[in-house]
């Protein structure tokens, strides 16, 4: 595809249930970021990706969140018994690699999640 | 801590007017930093980067260390311009946002 996919666009859950959210990124970028973005609020970082391997996992928030790219291209984030206040809009983006140096990261849609 | 402030949850301005949204930084060294866009009903997008000092759409952004500012401008508004605007600042592997602010360009 011509840009970073994800699915499902939204998803309305109940308390307790679990989540899984899908990021196919732009073909060949090794690195893959989530984030997360609250109403009112600017993105926050989840988790990076560099290839297979996680290389910072520091921002997700507990050990409800989980997060795997096995192959190096797709990614699923996993929420286990989910929460209300995990409900905001859940945002991938990809880069040709650690884009930091040229901070352009190029983003899905998101996945808005609702729980209730 | 690095953190990025926009003062700004909202400004609206008339078409043909002068622009600027602010953007203030907490951090110690020489800053990178980067404002995205999001357009109504598009995906987040980089604008533009300060260390390629470019001008993209009419928008420029000066570095400013003294005051440790970041403010993107732009010397005549246009209806197209509405959207939402992210500073953001590169921490290792990951970029610390602000909060946004919408900018509406009344006809």
């Amino acid at each position: 595809g011509a840009g970073v996919s994800q699915t499902p666009s939204n998803k309305v859950t109940e308390k307790g249930k679990y989540v899984e959210l899908r990021c196919d990124p732009i073909s060949g970028h090794t690195a893959l970021y989530w984030y997360r973005q609250s109403l009112g609020q600017g993105p926050e970082f989840l988790i990076y990706f560099q290839g297979t391997g996680a290389a910072d996992d520091s921002g997700l928030p507990n050990d409800r969140f989980f997060a795997v790219r096995p192959e190096g291209s797709v990614s699923t984030l996993k929420i286990q018994r989910t929460e209300r206040g995990d409900s905001a809009v859940y945002l991938c983006a990809s880069s040709p690699s650690s884009a930091m140096g040229t901070g352009e990261l190029f983003f899905g849609e998101g996945s808005r999640l609702t729980v209730l | 801590a690095q953190r990025v402030t926009q003062p700004e949850k909202l400004l609206s301005v008339f078409k043909g007017a002068p622009v600027e949204l602010k953007c203030n930084y907490s951090y110690s060294g020489s800053p990178e930093l980067f404002w995205y866009v999001q357009y109504s009903r598009q995906r987040l997008q980089l604008l533009l980067r300060h260390i390629s000092r470019e001008s993209i759409k009419g928008f420029t952004a000066d570095l400013n260390k003294g005051e440790t500012s970041f403010h993107l401008k732009k010397p005549f508004a246009q209806e197209e311009d509405s959207a939402m605007y992210y500073c953001a600042l590169p921490k290792r592997y990951q970029l610390i946002w602000g909060a946004g602010t919408k900018l509406i360009i009344k006809p």
